[in-house]
């Protein structure tokens, strides 16, 4: 198994440009999330799905848009980056309730400037 | 949610114990206290989960005190490789559904030869 699969693993944007952050996992998980960190910070949620066509949003939004068609997909959109949008992005995923472990991907650089 | 506590930074010998405490004085009788860790530029690795009881596995002990308020990260043989950044997360659930966990600043885990 792959795990969770993140691309890219960098990119720099110029202010006003969008992008999409891709993750893929392969194992089946109903729950995935992504998170972001700032220099020196711990992570923040922002957004999580359940499940193929449900969603709903983390602790800091704002910015971003996702959606979930397929188990093992959940793409991070950013419309109009924002220099505060520079961060690290990981994707995670779990089985659900009765497996508590979050697994996470290896992360995407992002720089907006 | 309840809030954790941990110090900033500690050092360790390798091939010592190393042990991590947490503080979560306010946590709730049906939180989980977990451990992560973040080896620098990846994304977070679970490590050990416990309610009450003290937990042990491959990697880590997990000690619990008996009224809950704190717990104590217990990494046996501290190796190189255990270099890291140890967050205490306490999982908040909202109607039984594990949405979230709260990363803080953790405890910067330095191994030395």
């Amino acid at each position: 198994n792959a795990g969770v699969t993140q691309t890219p693993k960098f990119r720099i944007l110029k202010i006003g440009q969008s992008m999409t952050l891709q993750c893929t996992q392969d194992m089946n998980h109903n729950y995935m999330y992504w998170y972001r960190q700032d220099p020196g910070m711990g992570l923040k949620l922002i957004y999580y799905s359940v499940g193929a066509g449900i969603t709903d949003k983390g602790e800091v939004p704002n910015g971003y848009n996702v959606s979930r068609s397929t188990t093992e997909d959940f793409p991070l959109r950013l419309e109009l980056a924002a220099p505060s949008q520079t961060s690290v992005y990981f994707c995670a995923s779990s089985y659900g309730v009765a497996e508590p472990k979050q697994f996470f991907g290896p992360g995407t650089r992002l720089t907006v400037l | 949610d309840a809030k954790t506590t941990q110090p900033p930074s500690m050092d360790c010998a390798e091939g010592r114990a190393a042990n991590l405490p947490c503080n979560h004085s306010t946590i709730s009788g049906n939180e989980y206290v977990y451990w992560y860790r973040q080896i620098h530029s990846q994304g977070p690795q679970y490590i050990i989960h416990g309610l009450k009881n003290n937990e042990t596995n491959e990697m880590a002990s997990l000690i619990i005190t008996e009224d809950r308020k704190s717990s104590t990260l217990i990494l046996p043989h501290a190796t190189l490789r255990d270099t890291a950044v140890y967050y205490c997360i306490v999982r908040a659930s909202l109607g039984g559904v594990d949405y979230k966990l709260s990363f803080g600043a953790g405890t910067t885990v330095t191994v030395r030869a």
